[in-house]
């Protein structure tokens, strides 16, 4: 099974910021990487998939870059709406589907 | 537009058996380009992938090793929904339980739709 580990585990940063969200894998990972974002309440909504394409109605202000072991989730300008947390996904081969544990982005 | 309608009991108590059922509108549990999971969260576990069920001439139902044997997930064609049951619940079962849509081929661990969540405290 693969671990996907991420850090930082909460980030601080202010609306309009850049923030930068990473996760390492235990092992490497073809492109199949995945993020998403949960706020309170609500169950996870898919940002990013194939490590840099953004699903349907994801604004441009996230992108995701990365391989082998290291992938990365950028946020520029944070907006108010992006406070939450976020987590990686790989899906490479076949199950089981793992989840980092998350990194959440909380208003300085 | 999919959406997946989640119900359960909300307390169960252990050693009993855990039953959900998640409603599918907007798609069909027999299309043969999609795959229908479960996945759970908690604290301790984080999102933790579960199993699934889904068509390709015939029916597959697969769940987690780490699941040794206690998950089943079936579908429910007159309905158009699928079901879980996890048998043997402790605590370490209680988390937030959810229904999600993934894709065909390469797309098959990816989650767009997700049910609403179910929280569910195995306590006696």
């Amino acid at each position: 099974e693969i671990v996907l580990t991420q850090s930082p585990g909460t980030l601080s940063l202010s609306p309009g910021e850049r923030a930068t969200l990473s996760c390492r894998a235990s092992q490497s990972v073809s492109g199949n990487y995945a993020w998403y974002q949960q706020k309170p309440g609500q169950p996870p909504r898919l940002l990013i998939y194939g490590t840099s394409s953004r699903a349907t109605g994801i604004p441009d202000r996230f992108s995701g870059s990365g391989s082998g072991t290291d992938f990365t989730l950028t946020i520029n300008r944070l907006e108010p709406e992006d406070f939450a947390v976020y987590y990686c996904q790989q899906y490479d081969d076949s199950p089981p589907w793992t989840f980092g544990q998350g990194t959440k982005v909380e208003i300085k | 537009q999919v959406q997946l309608q989640q119900s359960g009991p909300g307390l169960v108590e252990p050693s009993q058996t855990l039953s959900l059922t998640c409603v599918i509108s907007g798609d069909s549990v027999s299309n043969n380009r999609v795959i229908w999971n479960w996945i759970r969260q908690s604290p301790s576990r984080g999102l933790e992938w579960l199993g699934r069920t889904y068509y390709r001439s015939k029916w597959y139902l697969e769940s987690a090793a780490s699941m040794n044997s206690r998950l089943t997930v079936t579908p429910d064609t007159s309905m158009n929904q699928f079901s879980l049951q996890l048998s043997s619940v402790t605590p370490e079962d209680t988390a937030v339980y959810y229904c999600a849509r993934s894709g065909h081929g390469w797309e098959a661990g990816l989650f767009g739709y997700w049910g609403q969540g179910s929280l569910i405290t195995v306590s006696s």
